[in-house]
């Protein structure tokens, strides 16, 4: 079946612009994360969903970043006025709530702020 | 908190040897999943095998094995036969257990770029 899929793959923002990355999960998935990963770095957990419920939060690194899940199925991570600093790649993952753990990544989206 | 710690930020190997990764972690959790996830230059990461910390028997995946030290808090990852396509980055990734109706972030390490050469 279909993996997960982010869109779009790159975008350039000029500094203060505002961006909105997706995330379509792999179908029936009920937990959805969304990860930063800045260069040469390994992923930072940003925010977690649970259906439309955001349920952890505690990673996004200020209140420029907010995400939203309204049906259960797409998210969207949405960042206000763009700094240099938020460059990276965004990664969004999904997994079953079943006992298992494993978490299913999508291709990122390659942010860079000009 | 959680620390994943990996300690060698680049290695090499050539084809049809054997190479292992180093990780280890800090954490004051008795249950926990640990992992290692591949990363082609294409950036989708990829599981490649698993482990359940109650579990003492050692998580093989077809060349891929693990060397779980629990008490030493030790996860190291054995690729046999190397191929070509092993190339990538491998991050070791640390969860807290998961309960139902629940869910826990991973927490990761800073990878370990690997090159399989001819």
């Amino acid at each position: 079946g279909a993996g997960v899929s982010q869109s779009p793959r790159y975008k350039v923002a000029k500094r203060g612009q505002d961006v909105a990355l997706r995330c379509d999960p792999i179908s029936g998935h009920v937990s959805l994360f969304w990860y930063q990963q800045a260069l040469g770095q390994g992923p930072e957990f940003l925010t977690y969903f649970q259906n439309e419920a955001q349920l952890d939060k505690s990673g996004l690194p200020s209140d420029r970043f907010f995400a939203e899940r309204p049906e259960g199925s797409v998210s969207t991570l949405k960042i206000q006025r763009t700094q240099q600093e938020d460059s990276a790649v965004y990664l969004c993952a999904s997994s079953t709530i079943s006992g298992t753990s494993e978490q299913y990544f999508g291709p990122g989206t390659r942010l860079t702020v000009t | 908190a959680q620390t994943v710690t990996q300690s060698q930020p680049e290695m090499s190997v050539q084809e049809a040897e054997t190479v292992t990764l180093s990780c280890t972690y800090d954490t004051s959790e008795n249950n926990y999943y640990l992992f290692w996830y591949k990363q082609p230059p294409s950036r989708q990461m990829i599981l490649v095998i698993r482990q359940e910390a109650y579990k003492q028997q050692n998580a093989t995946e077809n060349r891929f094995s693990v060397n779980f030290q629990k008490a030493a808090k030790s996860f190291s990852l054995k690729i046999s036969d190397s191929q070509l396509g092993d190339t990538a980055m491998y991050f070791c990734a640390f969860m807290k257990h998961v309960r139902v109706n629940s869910g826990y972030a991973l927490n990761f390490g800073k990878g370990t770029s690997l090159l399989v050469t001819p």
